[in-house]
């Protein structure tokens, strides 16, 4: 079965501070990553995504990620964060033979002045 | 297009009562999906349609729990004689199923709180 990781439920900096939000998962075949950014009382939102191809993609907010798959990993980046940028982000896969998304437990980022 | 709607948004109820809640997708996604996210966890998948056809259930998906597309539009999702552990964020998500098209787009959720 698979599994996403995200192993800080909560990671504080300060704005205009680098930022990476990290992402392990777990499977035993090709996958799908993508990951999503949920504000207060919204939705969630799609904010990047790995299907093939170039193994660093690319938001159009700054966040990029970049699939490693020798160390199953998928981990968020962003050079310089804003307020705005507060919010709850959830690491996702998708097995590729599948249709349902698996989720981690969500990483907390506290952007401060 | 408006996006994926859920109603109610918020809703509470006692022990032992039936809840419905409904799911409208955008227009031409052929494919629904039900999450269900507790506090401090990511959501998790119940259940999903394609066009009417329920396709997939997860064993998170009690005997209580019961999901329809009746016409391939819009969904319900009814817990009947709900418990406490029923207190979460209900998602519905929809997607259109063509060739390197994968993603999925969520609702706001329905809050249910069982006192």
């Amino acid at each position: 079965a698979q599994s996403v990781t995200q192993l800080d439920s909560q990671v504080p900096v300060f704005e205009e501070a680098p930022v990476e939000l990290r992402c392990n998962y777990s499977s035993s075949v090709s996958v799908y990553l993508f990951w999503y950014v949920q504000y207060p009382n919204q939705g969630l939102q799609l904010l990047l995504k790995y299907l093939s191809g170039s193994t660093l993609v690319k938001s159009i907010n700054g966040f990029e990620a970049e699939f490693n798959k020798s160390q199953t990993s998928f981990h968020l980046r962003k050079p310089s964060v804003h307020i705005s940028d507060t919010a709850e982000y959830f690491c996702a896969v998708r097995d590729s033979g599948y249709s349902t998304l698996t989720f981690g437990k969500g990483t907390m980022l506290l952007v401060s002045p | 297009d408006t996006g994926v709607s859920q109603d109610p948004r918020h809703k509470i109820t006692k022990r032992g009562q039936n809840v419905t809640f409904r799911c409208d997708p955008i227009s031409e996604h052929n494919r629904l999906y039900w999450y269900r996210q507790t506090l401090g966890q990511g959501p998790e998948f119940l259940t999903y349609f394609q066009n009417e056809a329920q396709l997939e259930k997860s064993r998170l998906l009690s005997d209580r729990f019961s999901a329809e597309r009746p016409k391939g539009s819009f969904s319900t999702l009814e817990i009947q004689r709900t418990e406490q552990g029923d207190s979460a964020m209900y998602l519905c998500a929809s997607s259109l199923v063509v060739q390197g098209s994968y993603e999925q787009y969520f609702g706001p959720g329905t809050r249910l709180t069982v006192t």
